[in-house]
């Protein structure tokens, strides 16, 4: 069975501070797939990144930059010099393959709660 | 533009009366699946489907149904059967290939029922 969590129910931070958001997996695959979605407070999903088991590299994509560790089946998201519209929902979630009759179904955390205050 | 489009943003119904959920989307996407989201927890996974005229059961689909006549449509409906029936549903679709494709949701849906 595939897990995923992300301890931190809810953090605080003030506008430019840097925010590390950990999520943590659990699967039997050896290929798999990883997300991390920002929920806003409009409630839709909004995609942010895709990395696959094979791919350890780490990933920066403006201010955000993403951190997989597949020994300590982490796959953490930071914010740098975060901004008040950086406060939403962020969820993590994990994805097997098709091949695999994985069905391209996505096994969400809980989701961490971020606010950014001014 | 292309997305997902779901209707009524809010939903409200009395309880013991069925109430089907809208999604479409115009992205051509062969895949579709139904979420549904409770307050202070993850999304789970209702029903989905891979092709036109088949789906199957997520992981918490007492009390729901779905059909997917149409490749841009797949309504979700909510029973009287379902016991918890308040809560913000959401519709995604996705590619469908040999690997994987990231989801793209619609904006949700959110249902009350008293």
């Amino acid at each position: 069975a595939q897990k995923v969590t992300q301890a931190q129910t809810e953090i605080s931070v003030v506008e430019k501070e840097d925010v590390t958001l950990d999520c943590v997996y659990e699967t039997r695959d050896t290929t798999y797939y990883l997300f991390w979605y920002k929920q806003p407070p409009s409630g839709e999903l909004v995609f942010l990144i895709r990395r696959n088991s094979f791919d350890e590299q780490n990933e920066i994509s403006g201010r955000y930059s993403w951190n997989f560790q597949k020994s300590t089946s982490s796959f953490n998201f930071t914010i740098t010099a975060s901004q008040v519209v950086d406060s939403a929902v962020y969820f993590c979630a994990l994805s097997r393959p098709w091949l695999t009759g994985g069905g391209n179904k996505l096994t969400f955390g809980t989701g961490t709660q971020l606010k950014v205050e001014l | 533009d292309g997305g997902i489009t779901q209707s009524p943003k809010y939903l409200f119904r009395k309880e013991g009366q069925n109430v089907t959920l809208s999604c479409e989307q115009n992205l051509n996407h062969d895949a579709m699946y139904w979420y549904r989201q409770d307050p202070g927890q993850g999304l789970r996974l209702i029903y989905y489907s891979q092709i036109v005229n088949d789906f199957q059961k997520g992981d918490i689909a007492e009390g729901y149904s779905v059909s997917r006549e149409k490749k841009e449509s797949f309504p979700l409906t909510v029973t009287s059967a379902q016991k918890n029936p308040t809560a913000f549903y959401l519709c995604a679709s996705s590619a469908r290939g040999l690997t994987v494709a990231e989801q793209y949701f619609g904006p949700g849906t959110r249902l009350t029922v008293t």
